[in-house]
């Protein structure tokens, strides 16, 4: 069975650096593309980044761009989310999220909630 | 970027009801469309992707069509258990964008 688990969410003063991480099984990780995506409180869905299998390609929103850095570690089957200069508008839920189709996400994790505030 | 927009934002309707959302991109995305819903507290789930191409164990009341900027998502025979906000996510190309999500009410 696919199990994707987030850790790392938590309380971050403006402008400070959390780093987020999935942890995958039940599959073979190094298929598979991966999603960040986030949901602000009470707000819809937002894609954050991609990843490609190698990792070399990866992919970011406007709004994270500079900011986040998405990575991977094929033999520890895990997704990393760097995330640096945080801001208030970065409170969020965040998932990680299996790829398949080309960019659908069939498999989600619980989520991780990251609280950006003084 | 591709901007994806939902429409209606909220719907109410009765068990047994036929219920479409439209989803509309800002330009031209082929099929490269995926739906989810999302109940309160839970994580999304997969129900369409490729715009027409049911996900396993997904309801067939549930059932996508559409293509190039236009999307619908009908619901055949509106249960309880489908009470939840649904969103469109268009992945042909980046930034990957969702629409901003129509909650589905049971009346």
């Amino acid at each position: 069975e696919v199990h994707l688990v987030e850790s790392g969410g938590g309380l971050v003063q403006p402008g400070g650096s959390l780093t987020l991480s999935c942890a995958a099984s039940g599959f073979t990780f190094s298929n598979y593309e991966m999603n960040w995506v986030r949901q602000a409180p009470g707000k819809g869905l937002e894609w954050v980044s991609h990843i490609r299998v190698s990792g070399t390609t990866v992919n970011y929103a406007d709004p994270v761009k500079g900011r986040f850095s998405i990575s991977r570690d094929n033999a520890r089957n895990s997704l990393y989310l760097q995330m640096n200069s945080l801001r208030a508008e970065d409170t969020a839920t965040y998932y990680c999220a299996r790829v398949s189709g080309g960019g659908s996400s069939d498999y989600w994790g619980q989520g991780t909630l990251v609280t950006v505030s003084s | 970027d591709i901007q994806m927009t939902q429409s209606p934002s909220t719907l109410s309707a009765s068990v047994g009801d036929r219920v479409t959302i439209t989803c509309r991109a800002s330009q031209t995305i082929g099929g490269w469309l995926a739906w989810y819903q999302q109940k309160p507290g839970r994580a999304p789930n997969l129900l369409i992707s490729k715009a027409s191409t049911l996900e396993t164990e997904v309801p067939f009341r549930f059932s996508g069509s559409g293509f190039g900027t236009e999307f619908t998502l009908t619901i055949s025979g509106l249960q309880p258990d489908d009470s939840a906000s649904y969103y469109c996510q268009q992945y042909n190309s980046y930034p990957w964008t969702f629409g901003q999500g129509t909650k589905v009410e049971i009346k």
